[in-house]
């Protein structure tokens, strides 16, 4: 199965400050025939099911804040919140859909400072 | 309004049988892939298997196979997960997701509000 690990496990920052969230694949999740990667970024606040925020390792999904952003490849990625605001406390999940079993990683939990 | 309805709280015992359920809406029910995701009380997300709703073709993580059933009656637009056995392990809020993709694979963008299923003597 491909594990996908995540770091780090928590992060507590000020508002306005950016928050940077790392996931590693232990297989690539790019595609070579369309040159895709198949991760997945989720938001999950307490009491409420996640959020899909981005695919495709850097597709924003249609009402998302540009302050989220994905970026990597192969078997590196990061989401950045580029302002962190009150309204982003949650924890965030990576997740493969390369191949199944679908995966995902640890989750990280982000705060405000 | 695209939407994906869980069937409510459930509390069983230890050896009893479940199904839950996952109404879709809003949308063209066979066009996507459903998927069922656990959570366990205070931790991540976990992929059980997911269903074709045209053919009723299913895979299962090997973490999930045979101790779960996932199913779909196309005709009322329901997917379902369903246990034969159920274990106090089992406890857990079950979500219900939907591809992004058309007759493909994608993010899972489109969530149930999730069931809470509580097995306890």
């Amino acid at each position: 199965d491909f594990v996908m690990t995540q770091s780090p496990d928590s992060l507590a920052a000020s508002l306005g400050e950016r928050a940077t969230i790392n996931c590693k694949s232990s297989q690539t999740v790019l595609y070579m025939s369309n040159n895709k990667n198949y991760l997945a970024w989720y938001q999950q606040k307490p009491g409420q099911p996640p959020r899909l925020l981005i695919s495709w390792a850097s597709t924003r999904e249609s009402g998302v804040p540009d302050r989220f952003s994905g970026s990597g490849s192969g078997t590196d990625f990061t989401l950045t919140i580029s302002s962190l605001q009150a309204e982003d406390v949650a924890v965030y999940y990576c997740q493969q859909y390369y191949t199944t079993p679908w995966t995902f990683g640890q989750g990280t939990k982000v705060e405000i400072k | 309004e695209v939407q994906l309805v869980q069937s409510g709280a459930e509390m069983k015992k230890p050896g009893e049988s479940l199904r839950i359920s996952c109404k879709g809406s809003g949308y063209s029910f066979t066009s996507y892939w459903i998927s069922w995701v656990r959570q366990m009380p205070g931790k991540g997300l976990e992929w059980m298997g997911r269903i074709d709703t045209t053919d009723s073709y299913s895979n299962y993580s090997p973490s999930f196979q045979g101790h779960v059933t996932i199913s779909v009656d196309k005709s009322i637009s329901t997917a379902y997960l369903q246990w034969r056995s159920l274990k106090a392990s089992d406890t857990a809020m079950y979500y219900c997701a939907r591809g992004d993709v058309v007759r493909g694979v994608g993010g899972m963008g489109v969530w149930g509000q999730g069931t809470t299923v509580t097995v306890s003597s």
